[in-house]
């Protein structure tokens, strides 16, 4: 059974660039697409982007200029660097996994989400 | 970008009857080369990350409930909980991948009356 594992620092300083990885265990990072979600406290969730194992993207337009996504598959991971954050950054993070029949936008499998505060 | 539009915000229904949450997209998320509509639903437990319960509109995943089933076409769906239980107290929420960048709803919170 495939598992994901958000990791990386929970406090963040504002204009610096928020860093996370998702590591994929329980099978292959290989032939899916891996998405990065976020939820501010007491919100809605909000789509970042996708990462195929391959490693085409696709991000979200009003996120583009500042977001990078990229795969390491002889680590079974892939990663998220948020730039120039800001307190409106402040969300818990969630990795997920596009579906069996290729789907990006149907996720399946989702990380326990961490949680990630942007503040002096 | 496609706005998704939940109803009701909120809702309170008595354990054993029938819940119902509708979704509206901005524009149409039927795909007429597969006549798929790119539409799930998820549910979401405090504390928890969200659960895959429905695709392609209409389709539940293996290990859901049959008590949920949900349809819809084009623009206006339904997620419908046939027989409250409990544990289906949560947020659900709608999303479209339709197009670019996928959304979501802003949610619906099920409680117990």
């Amino acid at each position: 059974q495939v598992q994901l594992q958000e990791s990386g620092p929970g406090l963040v300083k504002p204009s610096e660039t928020l860093s996370l990885t998702c590591t994929v265990s329980g099978g292959s990072i290989s032939t899916y697409y891996w998405s990065w979600i976020r939820q501010p406290p007491g919100k809605g969730l909000e789509w970042i982007g996708y990462i195929y194992y391959s490693g085409s993207t696709n991000y979200k337009p009003s996120l583009k200029s500042r977001v990078t996504i990229s795969v390491d598959t002889s680590k079974n991971q892939f990663s998220l660097k948020l730039s120039s954050v800001t307190a409106a950054d402040t969300a818990v993070y969630y990795c997920a996994r596009g579906d069996d029949y290729g789907e990006a936008g149907a996720m399946d499998v989702w990380g326990q989400g961490t949680t990630v505060t942007v503040s002096s | 970008d496609i706005v998704m539009t939940q109803s009701p915000d909120s809702l309170a229904v008595s354990l054993g009857e029938r819940a119902t949450i509708n979704c509206k997209s901005s524009q149409s998320v039927l795909y007429s080369s597969n006549n798929k509509n790119y539409l799930v639903w998820y549910q979401q437990k405090p504390g928890q990350p969200p659960k895959l319960l429905i695709y392609w509109a209409s389709t539940r995943k293996s290990g859901v409930p049959d008590r949920f089933s949900a349809s819809g076409s084009g623009t206006d769906f339904t997620l419908t909980i046939s027989s409250l239980q409990a544990e289906d107290v949560a947020v659900y929420y709608c999303q479209q991948y339709y197009s670019f960048p996928y959304t979501f709803g802003q949610g619906t919170k099920l409680e117990i009356k």
